[in-house]
């Protein structure tokens, strides 16, 4: 079964760069979360689409920024990196309506700030 | 705002044993799921079961199983016969019915399996 794709997997950036992450939902899903999870913490809320309007907002910095595309791929935009930015960032896509709307995870993109 | 606790930062179980992690939580509302999920050493988040709290039985999947108290807010996860494979980082999860469907996560516990 197809499964929640992001990509990149591993990416390395400077202090003040920028980064764009993007998540690929399995197909069907109009639902898409991020979440952040820094070294040795648990996965940490940012942000949800559903049907590509924004639908949740959790701590997401005034620095990043997401969108989901007519595609309902999603995108999340990091600028003016931060050393604390470096974590794991996932992607979960759910459909909306069923009974448990369960999220799938991505593998998740592994984000390094140097 | 929902927050979720796991006491038990590491356990440790001998294979073929069984181990049991807890989990408390804290809301105000009255319909919601709860759900745990294991991260191996490779962290990709893997969901082991759920529990929709208007349900009085305890959700089962195969080894796993959960004590769901209600009242106690509390949702203990029971892995029989422990396998090498269940090594990883177990995270509570709560999640509201209807509104916000983000996932609020507990601190985890690192389970080590020993063979």
């Amino acid at each position: 079964a197809a499964g929640v794709i992001q990509s990149p997997r591993h990416l390395i950036k400077e202090k003040r760069e920028t980064a764009t992450l993007k998540c690929y939902p399995i197909p069907r899903h109009d639902t898409v979360y991020w979440y952040q999870q820094g070294p040795g913490q648990d996965p940490q809320f940012l942000i949800s689409f559903y049907e590509k309007m924004q639908s949740d907002k959790g701590s997401i910095p005034d620095r990043f920024s997401a969108q989901q595309f007519s595609d309902y791929h999603s995108e999340l935009n990091m600028s003016s990196l931060e050393l604390g930015d470096s974590a794991l960032y996932f992607c979960a896509s759910s459909l909306g309506g069923t009974r448990y709307n369960e999220q799938f995870f991505g593998p998740g993109t592994r984000l390094t700030v140097l | 705002a929902q927050t979720v606790t796991q006491s038990q930062p590491e356990m440790s179980v001998q294979e073929a044993e069984t181990v049991t992690l807890s989990c408390t939580y804290d809301t105000s509302e009255s319909d919601y799921y709860l759900f745990w999920y294991k991260q191996p050493p490779s962290r990709q988040m893997i969901l082991v079961i759920r529990q929709e709290a208007y349900k009085q039985q305890n959700a089962t999947e195969n080894r796993f199983s959960v004590n769901f108290q209600k009242a106690a807010k509390s949702f203990s996860l029971k892995i029989s016969d422990s396998q090498l494979g269940d090594a990883a980082m177990y995270f509570c999860a709560y999640r509201s019915q209807g509104g916000s469907e983000k996932l609020v996560f507990g601190k985890g516990t690192k389970l080590t399996v020993n063979p």
